[in-house]
């Protein structure tokens, strides 16, 4: 079964200063898709970046990159240039790659509290 | 497009008694899936609905059972509540065999007392 940990329960950055969250996870697929999500006091879940396992090339979405190792299985995003606007809770996030019609099911790690000070 | 929706946004039940609740899911998506969060946690896969029946299944117990309806939209219901199912019911909304995205819905916050 694949998990997903996030290590860090809580992290602080500066305003306009860089952060790096970071998470691992297990597998035994070769091919999979990986998410960074944000979840602001308002509860729904917003999609930050995805990965695809099969592409060496790291993500990247205007101040959010991640990190993509996958022999470490390790997947970290970085955000740069904070703003107040990005603290919330941050998951990452595992899905199979869907096949057959299938519809694949997310697996979450605990999450990252990140607060971000004036 | 009014994305996902979910109601209601807060209920408390109490002990014992049963809920329902609902979810839309976004324009265009055809499967449903349930997670739940409980406070400080991630969310945990309950269960997935397409073709208005249940395809995939976390480890929930059977007091957990849904519903998918022909226009896509789907229920959650549980049975004799228990304190340890207070949490965030979240609902993702997707479009199966495609590798895109799930949208969620802001969820609905049940308190069971």
């Amino acid at each position: 079964a694949q998990t997903v940990t996030q290590s860090q329960p809580e992290m602080s950055v500066q305003e306009a200063e860089t952060v790096t969250l970071s998470c691992t996870y297990d597998t035994s697929e070769s091919d999979y898709y990986l998410f960074w999500y944000k979840q602001p006091p308002s509860r729904q879940m917003i999609l930050v970046i995805r990965q695809e396992a099969y592409k060496q090339q790291n993500a990247t979405e205007n101040r959010f990159s991640v990190n993509f190792q996958k022999a470490a299985k390790s997947f970290s995003l970085k955000i740069s240039d904070s703003q107040l606007g990005d603290a919330a809770m941050y998951f990452c996030a595992y899905r199979t790659i869907l096949i057959y019609n299938q519809g694949g099911k997310l697996i979450f790690g605990q999450g990252t509290e990140l607060s971000v000070k004036p | 497009d009014a994305g996902v929706t979910q109601s209601p946004t807060h209920l408390i039940k109490t002990r014992g008694q049963q809920v329902t609740l609902r979810c839309s899911p976004k324009s265009g998506h055809d499967t449903v899936s349930w997670y739940q969060q409980a406070l400080g946690q991630g969310p945990q896969f309950i269960f997935q609905y397409y073709e208005e029946e249940e395809r995939q299944r976390g480890n929930f117990p059977d007091r957990f059972s849904g519903h998918q309806f022909p226009n896509y939209s789907s229920e959650l219901n549980v049975n004799a509540l228990l304190l340890g199912d207070s949490a965030l019911y979240l609902c993702a909304s997707s479009l199966r065999g495609l590798n895109t995205e799930a949208f969620f819905g802001q969820g609905t916050r049940l308190t069971v007392v």
